[in-house]
């Protein structure tokens, strides 16, 4: 049981580039989300998903994208990077029930320069 | 919509003693849940512990307890014994509750409070 997975665990990109952030997580949960950690902040939520093709906005959804094919995995991308996107970005799930009490289980995260 | 606010950006401790971290948070809802997250050095999220809003008793998980104060909106956590390996930034979360349908689990989180448990 791996939990939530992400993929890579750090990337430089150039202004202008795009990329995939790839999360999996092995719960079979119906809830998953991206947040971003700015320095010394707390996380924002950028999308949010309640299961497969399934997907809302968050809190700061602007430059980003997402897709949900399949109950484990829930890529983040991004289009046409810029520097404010520089940030650590989280993938979590959670089985959304009162049983499981809620708790929304974490990836490692992904560090991002945008340069 | 909810916010929530940690207002000590930074606090620290010695070893074996007893820190309190604060937070309020701002909200119309009635039902919802309050969360602690920690985060070690290793930047992993890890749940510390939970209040439901509709519970009077204060939550408690080992060495964690919080304190609840709803009329307040107040939802403070108590470390006791403090060990080095607590030494985190610490996280307030908020997540609105519909009873019988569903919140989609979205978090409110405040910005963290770094806390440094000297030997």
């Amino acid at each position: 049981n791996a939990g939530v997975t992400q993929t890579p665990k750090f990337r430089i990109l150039k202004i202008g580039q795009s990329m995939t952030l790839q999360c999996t997580q092995d719960m079979n949960h119906n809830y998953m989300y991206w947040y971003r950690q700015d320095p010394g902040m707390g996380l924002k939520l950028i999308y949010y998903s309640v299961g497969a093709g399934i997907t809302d906005k968050g809190e700061v959804p602007n430059g980003y994208n997402v897709s949900r094919s399949t109950t484990e995995d829930f890529p983040l991308r991004l289009e046409l990077a810029a520097p404010s996107q520089t940030s650590v970005y989280f993938c979590a799930s959670t089985s959304g029930t009162y049983r499981g009490g809620y708790e929304q289980y974490f990836g490692p995260g992904t560090r991002l320069t945008v340069t | 919509a909810q916010t929530v606010t940690q207002s000590q950006p930074e606090m620290s401790v010695q070893e074996a003693e007893t820190v309190t971290l604060s937070c309020t948070y701002d909200t119309s809802e009635n039902n919802y849940y309050l969360f602690w997250y920690k985060q070690p050095p290793s930047r992993q999220m890890i749940l510390v512990i939970r209040q439901e809003a509709y519970k009077q008793q204060n939550a408690t998980e080992n060495r964690f307890s919080v304190n609840f104060q709803k009329a307040a909106k107040s939802f403070s956590l108590k470390i006791s014994d403090s060990q080095l390996g607590d030494t985190a930034m610490y996280f307030c979360a908020f997540m609105k509750h519909v009873p019988g349908g569903t919140s989609y689990g979205k978090l409110t989180f405040g910005q963290g409070t770094i806390l440094t448990v000297h030997p």
